[in-house]
């Protein structure tokens, strides 16, 4: 069954940089999606992409955060200055075209740790 | 706004016992619903949907029935197995737009 992968597993990465989170959605989708899980707390959205701009955003979804779609495959968060409270796990998606009840699938997550 | 909230956790069973997780929604008009399940360490993973009232979403022998009158989506398994130990999330969506999430219960299965 196809699957959502991401890449890397884990990130760790001091406060002030700059990460760049990698997702490839399943080929045939058209929607993609980026959510947070802050530990031991609710998944979160952050944002979704559809047609090569975004859809929809949320009030976490500040100047820090950007997503790009370079090519025909991959599907990248970026934040541009770390801070401490952006260690979560973080989660994209991606859905097909067919209807808006289809779900979302699920990456297996990066887990994003500041320092 | 749309919302989800759901039973507070951990839930603690002994194995082949019966399993329910309430679930119950804020939302305009017919929202899309959704149980998924997140196993230690891994992603979150679709297990049932319903997308109109009265559906009834199944699978893995999880069941849960879309109760508009009630605006309620529990899950609900007849027998539990060790292996169903996870953290279970309700959630809703209209028309595919952003999921909206509870915050999970916490299930351990105990033999």
């Amino acid at each position: 069954e196809p699957e959502v992968t991401q890449t890397p597993s884990h990130q760790v990465t001091q406060m002030g940089q700059e990460v760049i989170l990698r997702c490839v959605p399943i080929s045939n989708h058209l929607y993609f999606y980026w959510y947070r899980q802050i530990l031991g707390q609710k998944v979160e959205f952050l944002v979704s992409f559809y047609n090569n701009e975004i859809s929809e955003k949320s009030e976490i979804f500040d100047d820090q955060f950007s997503v790009e779609r370079p090519d025909g495959s991959n599907f990248t968060l970026k934040i541009r200055s770390t801070k401490l409270e952006d260690s979560a796990m973080y989660f994209c998606a991606s859905r097909g075209g067919q209807g808006g009840n289809q779900p979302q699938h699920f990456g297996d997550g990066t887990r994003l740790s500041i320092l | 706004g749309n919302s989800v909230t759901q039973m507070e956790g951990p839930v603690t069973l002994s194995e082949e016992a019966f399993l329910t997780i309430n679930c119950t929604y804020t939302a305009t008009g017919y929202p899309s619903l959704f149980w998924y399940v997140q196993y230690p360490g891994e992603g979150l993973q679709l297990l049932l949907k319903a997308t109109k009232a009265d559906d009834k979403g199944s699978n893995k022998g999880f069941e849960a029935t879309y109760r508009k009158e009630t605006t309620s989506f529990h899950l609900e398994k007849g027998s539990v197995q060790v292996s169903d130990s996870a953290v279970y999330f309700c959630a809703l969506t209209h028309s595919g737009y952003a999921l909206n999430f509870g915050k999970g219960t916490s299930l351990l299965v105990t033999p």
